[in-house]
């Protein structure tokens, strides 16, 4: 089956530096991946599409500057939380499709920032 | 706005009782259904798939489209307490792939 792997599947770090979080899709070319955010006892909240080759698409309230996201290739899309603050810290969790396939996510990334 | 509404419960059923999981959408152009279970802590993780009206089984679980009506509902025969977990519905049109908030189920020995 599709595979999705996110590295790393925790992260703590100190207010103010950044992180980055990587999702690849192991065994088929993904079009599409998606990031989300899932803060202790709520639901999904997706934060940005992206297409390969080309900019991201983020969801209302959600800071294009401070999230960076790219998907250079159709393996690999990258999450970069800059200047990051306890607020921050969060489930983060990676999906990754072909075109109108299933989404197949990745195992997540708890970030803790101090 | 497209929407996909679940009944967040939680839904409590006992060790071997049937439970029922169900999920409405407003877009009619609709193509493709799934219901992802996610436990605590975890990512979700992909359970069943349906395309077409009627039933599709899967093992103890079976998905069930109804298109005219736009629901599309979880049955799990024989719940197990490692069945407790939130589901969510899924609904997706031309690559936009739309989440329900999901329904919590515990399973109760």
């Amino acid at each position: 089956g599709a595979v999705v792997s996110q590295h790393p599947s925790w992260v703590i770090c100190k207010s103010g530096t950044s992180v980055k979080i990587e999702c690849r899709s192991l065994d088929f070319q993904a079009t599409t991946m998606f990031w989300y955010r899932q803060f202790p006892k709520q639901s999904l909240m997706l934060m940005a599409t992206s297409n390969e080759g080309s900019k991201a698409t983020y969801e209302q309230g959600v800071e294009k500057d401070k999230f960076l996201i790219n998907h250079a290739s159709l393996t690999l899309s990258t999450l970069t939380v800059t200047s990051a603050h306890p607020e921050d810290s969060s489930f983060y969790i990676c999906s990754a499709r072909d075109t109108n396939s299933p989404l197949h996510f990745g195992n997540g990334t708890r970030l803790t920032v101090t | 706005q497209k929407e996909v509404e679940q009944n967040s419960g939680p839904l409590s059923v006992p060790e071997g009782a049937i439970a029922s999981l169900n999920c409405t959408y407003s877009d009619r152009g609709s193509q493709s259904f799934f219901w992802y279970r996610q436990y605590s802590g975890k990512s979700p993780e992909l359970i069943m798939s349906i395309y077409s009206n009627g039933d599709k089984e899967d093992g103890r679980f079976t998905a069930q489209l109804n298109k005219a009506s736009q629901y599309v509902s979880l049955l799990i025969r024989d719940s197990q307490p490692s069945d407790s977990a939130t589901y969510l519905c899924a609904v997706n049109e031309d690559n936009d792939m739309r989440f329900g908030a999901g329904t919590r189920l515990t399973v109760k020995p």
